[in-house]
Parts: C-alpha cells; sequence; structure tokens
C-alpha cells in the first residue's frame, strides 16, 4: 500500500543538526511531491517546505530559510529534511506528506508517522 | 506575507449541531487557494477541503467549505463523534508554492 515511512526520534545539543528521513513505497516516488509540516508540543501546524522527488527541486517557507535543507535518493525513494543550528523551539513531532494529487500540491495523504525530535541541552 | 486568523479558538457543541468555524485573511487569497485540514490527537492532519469548496477523496459531504477573498468557512452540517478534533485552514496562493497555516479552531464536546 502507498505509505510513508519516516525516521526515529532524535535528541540534539543546541546548536546541532538534525536529518530525519521520509521512506516512501507503494507508489511511484519521482511523481508527487513530498512536504514537511512541523508541530510544537501543544502548538498548532507549521509548514515547512516540498521538495519535487523528480528534479530534487525545493521551496522552503521564508522563516527556515538558510537553515533547512530537504534533498532526496531517489535510488532509494527517501526524502530528507535536515535542519541546522537547532534551538529549544525546535523541539516538534516532524511529519512528511506527499502531495494530494498530480492537480493539486497540497499535502495530503498518505503522511508519515512522525518524528519527534527534542532539543534539550 | 499572508497571515491566516481562525475564530472561534474553541467550539464546544454536542453530536448532532452544526459546527460554523471561520477563517480570515490578512489579504485576498488567490484563486480560491484555501484548504481545511482535520487532526485528531497524536495523528497528522487529514485534507478535508480544497479549492475552498472541494471536498477531498473520501470526505464525507456533511463538510462543506465556502468563502472568497479574505473570509472562508468550513461548515460541519451534523457533528459526529468523529468530528471533534481540531480544524486547520491554510492558504497556498499568496507566493507560489508556498503554504501557510491558520491557528487552528478546537471543536470539543459540551
Amino acid at each position: 500500500q502507498v505509505q510513508l515511512v519516516q525516521s526515529g526520534a532524535e535528541v540534539k545539543k543546541p546548536g546541532a543538526s538534525v536529518k530525519v528521513s521520509c521512506k516512501a513505497s507503494g507508489y511511484t516516488f519521482s511523481d508527487y511531491y513530498l512536504h514537511w509540516v512541523r508541530q510544537a508540543p501543544g502548538q498548532g501546524l507549521e509548514w515547512m517546505g516540498w521538495i519535487n522527488p523528480a528534479s530534487g527541486g525545493t521551496k522552503y517557507a521564508q522563516k527556515f530559510q538558510g537553515r533547512v535543507t530537504m534533498t532526496r535518493d531517489t535510488s532509494i525513494n527517501t526524502a530528507y529534511m535536515e535542519l541546522a543550528r537547532l534551538r529549544s523551539d525546535d523541539t516538534a513531532v516532524y511529519f512528511c506528506g506527499r502531495q494530494y494529487n498530480k492537480w493539486h500540491l497540497l499535502p495530503s495523504t498518505p503522511w508519515g508517522q512522525g518524528t519527534l525530535v527534542t532539543v534539550s541541552s | 506575507e499572508i497571515v491566516l486568523t481562525q475564530s472561534p479558538g474553541t467550539l464546544s457543541l454536542s453530536p448532532g449541531e452544526r459546527a460554523t468555524l471561520s477563517c480570515r485573511a490578512s489579504q485576498s487569497v488567490t484563486n480560491y487557494y484555501l484548504a481545511w485540514y482535520q487532526q485528531k490527537p497524536g495523528q497528522a492532519p487529514r485534507l478535508l477541503i480544497y479549492g475552498a469548496s472541494s471536498r477531498a477523496t473520501g470526505i464525507p459531504d456533511r463538510f462543506s467549505g465556502s468563502g472568497s477573498g479574505t473570509d472562508f468557512t468550513l461548515t460541519i452540517s451534523r457533528l459526529e463523534p468523529e468530528d471533534f478534533a481540531v480544524y486547520y485552514c491554510q492558504q497556498y496562493g499568496s507566493s507560489p508554492g508556498v503554504f501557510t497555516f491558520g491557528p487552528g479552531t478546537k471543536v470539543d464536546l459540551k
């Protein structure tokens, strides 16, 4: 079935970087953009950006420009989100989500299960 | 950059009642590029409505979206027990390929 499986929880110190993976299966990886959305504990959803797996092209939310890098490895159908210079307020669950369909870019099912990133000294 | 405001912050209702959720944008949303998501605790968000009024695949017809410009509404005609959740609006028209979520409205049990 169509699914996205993310890497496991991470604990990082302030100033470090984290790289979260999102492995796709059940569909043609290059056919659909992948989004990254995060949610801090008890807070709302925050869109971070997307990657086009076919070209590697990306778009980032202005807030994360210069600190986030989204990449992909088409040989293993996996996308990555790397966030640098971590701060305590980057503590959140990070989700990857697939483009809704080939005509609408917005994020939708399937989603990954979420990866908790904890930033603490 | 468009800022979205949602009201009310919390809506306390009973099953069978009608829910009306509001989303207001700081400037006009291009081409009705407004979506609504539902999120339950511990789960990823679920797309309900896109293009302001189109239901996503598999979404029951008790969910409907309306509005244009800066004012949008999500209506749940008769609340089912599984509809108690947080609802977010999202715009995706202000800058190509850029998405912004609103702060959310929690629909809880009265």
